[in-house]
């Protein structure tokens, strides 16, 4: 089973500036089975990035993906208040779906 | 607008049994392979199981193969999650999810229902 590790665990950070989240898979992933969601709290998950890279609709284009294989990065450019939340990447590998341990984004 | 609405959450002993369900609109339920995904309280996301959109198969994980079974109705756009010999670890929150079209990536969720095992 591929096992996805995101860092770090939580991130502080001031409204406006930069976020940076990794995902690491245990195995190359390619760059098409990898997706991150979002999940406020109270709430249910939602769907952000597909591909790796690809917004789902609605996202606001401050929020940006990319890598391949075994390295994925979550970009948050000009955090917003909203933007608190937990941030999972999910991957999809021979009929199995695994989930990153999250990171937390807190703004201060 | 996508709505997955889950619901037969409740307290149930260790060794017994519940069904949830999720009830679908909004989008052509057959067309779509759906999952069930898990939280347990303040921990982070695990995938359960998936069925295929004409229910003819399923995937589950191992921790919960040979105890849970999904299926779905599509005449009815209900999905459900039989759960049996259940145990205090299957305590969470149990989320309906649809697979995107023609791929593999989960793009909408439901609200969920709690599960709560214990004596």
């Amino acid at each position: 089973e591929i096992v996805l590790t995101q860092s770090p665990g939580t991130l502080s950070l001031s409204q406006g500036e930069r976020a940076t989240l990794s995902c690491r898979a245990s195995q190359n992933i390619g760059n098409s089975y990898l997706a991150w969601h979002q999940q406020k709290p109270g709430q249910a998950p939602r769907l952000l990035i597909s591909g790796a890279s690809n917004r789902a609709t609605g996202i606001p284009d401050r929020f940006s993906g990319s890598g391949s294989g075994t390295d994925f990065t979550l970009t948050i450019s000009g955090l917003e208040p909203e933007d608190s939340a937990v941030y999972y990447c999910q991957q999809y590998s021979s009929s199995r779906w695994t989930f990153g341990q999250g990171t937390k984004v807190e703004i201060k | 607008e996508v709505q997955l609405v889950e619901s037969g959450g409740g307290l149930v002993q260790p060794g017994g049994s519940l069904r949830v369900s999720c009830a679908a609109s909004g989008f052509t339920f057959s067309s779509y392979w759906m999952h069930w995904v898990r939280q347990a309280p303040g921990k982070g996301l695990v995938w359960v199981s998936r069925i295929k959109n004409d229910g003819s198969g399923a995937d589950y994980a191992d921790s919960v193969k040979g105890r849970f079974t999904i299926s779905r109705d599509n005449s009815k756009n209900v999905l459900y999650l039989q759960m049996n010999s259940l145990r205090a670890e299957d305590t969470a929150v149990y989320y309906c999810a649809r697979e995107a079209s023609n791929s593999w990536y989960i793009d909408s969720w439901g609200q969920g229902t709690l599960v709560t095992v214990s004596s």
